[in-house]
């Protein structure tokens, strides 16, 4: 079974600065999708950035970025020039590539992020 | 940019009482999906569809539990017989065939069970 681990129960930066969230997981799978979500206080579950493990470069999606290294198992979201509205819980989450079941997610317990003005 | 809907936003409902959970998924994909989220706890996976049946459940997901696709649109979780635990944030989620593709979560509905 796949286990995925978010070691920061808690974090905060300064408005516009950069800050690193930390991911990793546990798999015996050579083909995985890898995706951090951001929950803010609304509770709503939107997908911030997503990688595929085939994929030597790392994704970038505007202010966000993934270190992602495949040997140590290790995905972790960079967030330059933090703004007040990133504030949220962040998911880390892996999925399996499984065309018969779906692609069912495993979520890591989450880290909050203030961002502070 | 289609979304996942699901109704009602916030259910209370006794201890015993059986609630059922709507959602409309982004109306192109296939998958479907609840999840769980417990106060201050992980999200955790219940189940999936496809196809007209569960494809995967996870151990939570018991006899109490049950979801169907009434019609072409909508996706439903019936607890039969809620109990206080049963108090948690459900998602319901939904993805398109190919295999990358992510999922789109609702908003949620708040179970609280009194």
């Amino acid at each position: 079974a796949q286990t995925v681990t978010q070691s920061q129960p808690e974090m905060s930066v300064q408005e516009a600065e950069t800050v690193t969230l930390s991911c990793t997981y546990d798999t015996s799978e050579n083909n995985y999708y890898l995706f951090w979500y951001k929950q803010p206080p609304s509770r709503q579950m939107i997908l911030v950035i997503r990688q595929e493990a085939y994929k030597q470069q790392n994704a970038t999606e505007n202010r966000f970025s993934v270190n992602f290294q495949k040997a140590a198992k290790s995905f972790s979201l960079k967030i330059s020039d933090s703004q007040l509205g990133d504030t949220a819980m962040y998911f880390c989450a892996f999925m399996k590539r499984n065309m018969e079941y779906g692609n069912k997610l495993v979520f890591g317990a989450g880290t909050i992020l203030r961002v502070k003005s | 940019e289609p979304e996942v809907t699901q109704t009602p936003s916030h259910q209370v409902t006794q201890m015993g009482q059986e609630v059922i959970l709507r959602c409309v998924p982004i109306s192109n994909h296939l998958y479907f999906y609840w999840y769980r989220q417990i106060l201050g706890q992980k999200v955790e996976f219940l189940v999936s569809f496809y196809n007209n049946e569960i494809s995967e459940k996870s151990e939570i997901f018991d006899d109490q539990f049950s979801v169907e696709r009434p019609d072409g649109s909508n996706f439903t979780l019936k607890i039969r017989s809620t109990k206080l635990e049963d108090s948690a944030m459900y998602f319901c989620a939904s993805s398109a065939w190919f295999l990358n593709s992510p999922l789109h979560f609702g908003n949620g509905t708040r179970l609280t069970v009194t």
